[in-house]
């Protein structure tokens, strides 16, 4: 079975600087998918960024980018220029071809005024 | 609005009690995805249906069952109700037709079930 891990329970950055949340899977597969998920207090579950494990480049959604390593299984989200709006629970998900979405336990992160 | 609708939003029940939770997919979606968030704990899957037909079944407790009707909106039904099932529950739906095309889930607001 496939396993996220996301070893940092919570972080703080100040405003407008750059902060890089951690993410690591367990996989035998060599296709997949992985996604960051935000859930900001009102609980609503965003799609914030997905990576499609056959390509190289990293994908890039305005200010948020991964830096995905398939040899390591690692998918980190760096969110530049943070706002107080990114304040949420992020969290890594890893998609198996034709199979469910699997977690995380998720980084609380805060922004700071 | 994500196009993924759940009602009710938010429930209270007692212990033992029996619920039925509801979920519309986003139009055209055939896949519908139901997970349980306890608090401040990932999201756990709980059981897939596709087009009708159960496709893939997670940690579902036996006292949870669900379908999903030829409309293709599906309802998750929570019975002998104890505290520890208190917890958000969402319903996700899958952007094309076939499972896991790899571009995530569109999720609902989510059900927030109080057991008291």
């Amino acid at each position: 079975a496939q396993t996220v891990t996301q070893s940092q329970p919570e972080m703080s950055v100040q405003e407008a600087e750059t902060v890089t949340l951690s993410c690591t899977y367990d996989t035998s597969e060599n296709n997949y998918y992985l996604f960051w998920y935000k859930q900001p207090p009102s609980r609503q579950m965003i799609l914030v960024i997905r990576q499609e494990a056959y390509k190289q480049q990293n994908a890039t959604e305005n200010r948020f980018s991964v830096n995905f390593q398939k040899a390591a299984k690692s998918f980190s989200l760096k969110i530049s220029d943070s706002q107080l709006g990114d304040t949420a629970m992020y969290f890594c998900a890893f998609m198996k071809y034709y199979e469910k979405l699997t977690f995380g336990t998720g980084t609380r992160l805060t922004i700071i005024p | 609005d994500s196009g993924v609708t759940q009602t009710p939003k938010h429930l209270i029940t007692a212990t033992g009690q029996r619920v039925t939770l509801r979920c519309s997919p986003r139009s055209g979606d055939l896949s519908v995805y139901w997970y349980q968030q306890s608090l401040d704990q990932g999201l756990q899957f709980l059981i897939q249906y596709y087009n009708g037909e159960e496709r893939a079944k997670g940690n579902i407790l036996e006292r949870f069952s669900a379908q999903q009707f030829p409309d293709l909106h599906s309802e998750l039904n929570l019975s002998s109700l104890e505290l520890g099932d208190s917890a958000l529950y969402f319903c996700a739906s899958s952007k094309n037709a076939r499972q896991g095309e790899g571009y995530g889930y569109t999720f609902g607001s989510g059900t927030r079930l109080t057991v008291v």
